[in-house]
């Protein structure tokens, strides 16, 4: 069983400060991190699936990087705004046989206020 | 990327009623995924649903409780059957997409039961 860790539960910024979220996950069995930014009554949109241990991948003000030797990941973003707000979840991919699946954590509600 | 669109996407229901949710994406695709969120817990996936074949359930979700239909490549339904106030989540179907282990969502249905 894969069981994925997600921190801080909750957060609330300042419009324009930086913050970061911490994705823990099984380091067995792991083929890729998944993470998703959700906004209320909307689709969760992906925002990056990293394979490689040491990846860096980075859209716009948000950046990940992924350790797969130690199971975590890092979601930052740099001087947040109000439309940031949402719920970040991670996920990761993984499996044996023919049973992968995306296994989540519970994400990380983000409040960015003005 | 597919686009994903579920109805109903909101519905308060009495217990013992059963509720049927569509999904509708706008490509043809092989495997379906319907996973729920529970009030505070993470997304967990239900039924993986193949079209031609049975619905594959994951630990702890069956088949009369939660049954499933793929008629085609572009729709799939999922059944709440004799519903209680545990079985209010967000209920959301999700594809892979052509990456191979990114997923696409929709927005989701949430069902309420009194």
């Amino acid at each position: 069983i894969l069981n994925v860790e997600q921190s801080p539960q909750s957060l609330h910024v300042q419009e324009g400060d930086s913050t970061n979220f911490t994705c823990s996950f099984p380091s067995s069995n792991f083929y890729a991190l998944h993470w998703y930014r959700w906004e209320t009554a909307k689709s969760p949109e992906a925002l990056f699936v990293m394979t490689l241990n040491g990846d860096e991948k980075k859209k716009g003000r948000i950046s990940a990087t992924l350790n797969t030797k130690e199971g975590y990941s890092y979601l930052y973003i740099k001087g947040s705004q109000p439309e940031d707000s949402a719920t970040y979840l991670c996920a990761s991919y993984g499996g044996g046989g023919s049973n992968y699946k995306l296994t989540f954590g519970k994400g990380t509600l983000l409040t960015v206020n003005p | 990327s597919a686009v994903i669109s579920q109805k109903p996407s909101r519905d308060i229901c009495q217990r013992g009623t059963s509720l049927t949710i569509q999904c509708q994406v706008d490509s043809q695709v092989t495997m379906m995924f319907w996973y729920r969120q529970q009030p505070g817990q993470s997304l967990t996936l239900i039924a993986t649903a193949n079209q031609g074949s049975e619905a594959t359930y994951e630990s702890g979700f069956v088949i009369d409780k939660f049954p499933i239909s793929r008629p085609n490549l572009t729709f799939s339904t999922l059944t709440v059957s004799n519903m209680s106030p545990e079985d209010s989540s967000i209920y959301l179907c999700s594809v892979p997409g052509q990456e191979g282990n990114e997923q696409f969502f929709g927005p989701g249905t949430r069902l309420t039961v009194l």
